[in-house]
This record gives structure tokens, C-alpha cells and sequence, in this order.
């Protein structure tokens, strides 16, 4: 049972350039999860998204990023037109479907992709 | 809306010292909350969990952790660190159909 798999682990950028980062979830897990975590700092919450759908987004910056689950392949994390703001490691989460008091409302981690921007 | 605080950001201490590293939350209604531990250079990694219960649970490595409701509080402890306990420590909370929300982070460098 493969865990959470990220890919590409390390990604090399120049300003302008688009960065496209995948993430598959745990098998039966239903729910991806973006964050971002910058050197010195802690994690911060990006997007989180079921099949198809989109549930919150609001820790995603409003222009340059967005992110997508399709019904089939790996959620997606692109950012168009790079800065070297953008460096940082992103990490991917699953989680199986949300059921109340189940015990099993878990985020499992990816190993992160780590973006450097030139 | 959730939010995380954890008190320190920063711990350091010599192996076999007692640990405890708080974390509090904000949230009015039935919480589900989390140890995450990062270790350098590697993803995060669940340390211990509550969702209801015995308030005191444990985890792995020794870590265990107490839900004070009154309090809104869920606070890490370790009866004695060993060097390899240092990383980072993450506390989370997620209630139902919300999303998770995680704390600052807190650094604990252990003095071999």
C-alpha cells in the first residue's frame, strides 16, 4: 500500500517558468491536501480538494497558482510565471473520506516537492 | 474559523530532560487533534492523535499527549528526550468536514 506520492521531489526553475507539481493519495483516500512550507517557517495551509471538486482554497495566493483532482490521475499544484518567492518545499496530504468520529480522519504525507526558483 | 497556537518556538535541551510543549485552539465545537513531528529534512509524520477518549494518549517514541477541554489545550510531553527526538513539532486540529489547521511549529534541539 503505497503512501503518498509526490514527484517531481526537487524541481529547478527559472522566473517566468511554470512549475507543475503532482501528488497521488494513499489508496481509498478521497481527499488531497496542498501545503507550503518556506525555510524557517511552518506550514501553511494552500488548498484542499476532493475528486473534481475544490473544497477550500483560501490559503492559495489569488493570482499564479491554482490547483486540480481530477476524477482520474494525480491532484496538481501549477504555478504559472515562477518568482524566487515561490521557493520553497510543497507538501501533499490524504485523508480518506470525512466521517465523524471515526478515528480515521488521518493526513498522511507525501515526501514534498521542493521548488528553487533561479 | 480554527486556529492553532503553540507556545514555543524554539526548545532546547539535554537528552533525558522532560518535555512538554503546549499547544492551544481556538474552536467552539468537537475537535479532532494531532501531534505531527518533522524530522530534519524529511515529510511529517503523525506522532499521536485524539478524537475521543481517554484524554491522555499515547504515541509513538514515548511521546504522549492530554486534551484538557476546558482549556482548549492539547499539550505534548516526553518523560525524557534522547537526542534523536530532535525535529520539529507540529500541532493540528480538524473538525468535521473542515479542513486541518496546524500550529506554527515548534523547533526542539536536544544537547546530545
Amino acid at each position: 500500500n503505497a503512501g503518498v506520492m509526490q514527484n517531481p521531489r526537487h524541481l529547478v526553475r527559472r522566473r517566468g517558468q511554470e512549475a507543475r507539481l503532482r501528488c497521488s493519495p494513499m489508496k481509498g483516500h478521497s481527499h488531497v491536501y496542498w501545503y507550503r512550507q518556506l525555510p524557517e517557517e511552518g506550514l501553511k495551509f494552500m488548498v484542499y480538494l476532493q475528486k473534481e471538486n475544490i473544497i477550500d482554497e483560501s490559503g492559495m495566493p489569488k493570482e499564479r497558482f491554482s490547483a486540480e483532482f481530477p476524477k482520474e490521475g494525480p491532484s496538481i499544484l501549477r504555478i504559472q510565471q515562477v518568482v524566487r518567492g515561490d521557493s520553497a518545499a510543497y507538501f501533499c496530504a490524504s485523508s480518506p473520506p470525512d466521517r465523524p468520529f471515526s478515528g480515521a480522519n488521518v493526513l498522511t504525507f507525501g515526501a514534498g516537492s521542493r521548488l528553487t526558483v533561479l | 474559523a480554527q486556529s492553532v497556537s503553540q507556545h514555543n518556538h524554539h526548545v532546547i535541551l539535554s537528552e533525558a530532560a522532560s518535555l512538554e510543549l503546549g499547544c492551544n485552539y481556538s474552536y467552539g465545537g468537537t475537535v479532532n487533534l494531532f501531534w505531527y513531528v518533522q524530522y530534519p529534512g524529511q515529510h511529517l509524520q503523525l506522532l499521536l492523535k485524539y478524537f475521543s477518549g481517554d484524554p491522555l494518549v499515547k504515541g509513538i517514541k514515548g511521546f504522549e499527549a492530554e486534551f484538557i477541554k476546558s482549556k482548549f489545550s492539547f499539550n505534548l510531553r516526553k518523560p525524557s528526550v534522547q537526542w534523536s527526538d530532535t525535529a520539529e513539532y507540529f500541532c493540528a486540529v480538524n473538525a468535521y468536514g473542515q479542513n486541518f489547521v496546524f500550529g506554527p511549529g515548534t523547533r526542539l534541539s536536544v544537547l546530545p
